[in-house]
């Protein structure tokens, strides 16, 4: 009964690779987001969708593409793969945003 | 720009003493939030203050919050192994959540 869970826990890939980062939440929460943790644990937003709508998008480079095809689910697809893309990257949800987020479990991807 | 910023870094301290962390942030904001991540784990939230709060508690947490000085502290008493664990502030101005630098708590038993 995971309330947000991630899928996959860990990603190994080569540089110049595409690969996604599937998330849902069970809480019936309306927001998702996307966070990424570097090495120093430093923990930043990426996107925010409220109820399949995107409403946060800070400075990521065009690579990452969010979708949400509904509101219990939010992706993040990555393109070309770089080096400076390894980190955690951590899904969370909220009823109202930016009350209480939920996080899930993180997706440690590994650029090679 | 990054909004917290936590003090100490670090923090070792021994079963059944009390751990004191302190966030510093640099503008206005709505409400203060505490987050506890364990080792290889996502965050979970703590306890939140809003701004026209000073003091909040929830069972052996304890967080002020002092707007005049743009500060905020959680307070661990009686601390035990499993509250080992990274701890962040985050502030809520707009319709994100900024999160501080966060303190690694090690209690030892």
């Amino acid at each position: 009964d995971t309330a947000v869970s991630q899928t996959p826990k860990y990603l190994v890939t080569q540089m110049g690779n595409d690969k996604s980062i599937k998330c849902e939440q069970n809480l019936g929460h309306d927001t998702m987001y996307w966070y990424k943790q570097d090495s120093k644990k430093f923990l930043k937003i990426m996107f925010s969708y409220n109820n399949k709508e995107l409403i946060i998008n800070e400075t990521v480079p065009n690579r990452f593409s969010p979708k949400s095809p509904d509101k219990a689910h939010l992706n993040l697809h990555i393109n070309s793969l770089e080096l400076g893309d390894s980190a955690v990257y951590f899904c969370a949800s909220s009823q109202n945003n930016p009350y209480e987020q939920y996080f899930g479990p993180g997706t440690r991807l590994t650029v090679t | 720009s990054q909004q917290g910023e936590e003090d100490p870094q670090a923090l070792s301290i021994q079963e059944g003493e009390n751990a004191t962390m302190n966030c510093s942030y640099k503008t206005s904001i709505n409400n203060l939030q505490w987050y506890r991540q364990n080792s290889g784990r996502g965050l979970v939230h703590l306890i939140l203050i809003r701004s026209n709060e000073r003091e909040k508690h929830s069972g052996r947490l304890r967080v002020t919050l002092d707007t005049s000085k743009k500060s905020s502290s959680l307070l661990i008493t009686a601390s035990r192994a499993a509250d080992t664990a990274s701890y962040f502030c985050a502030t809520q101005r707009t319709d994100k959540l900024i999160f501080g630098t966060g303190t690694r708590l090690q209690v030892f038993p």
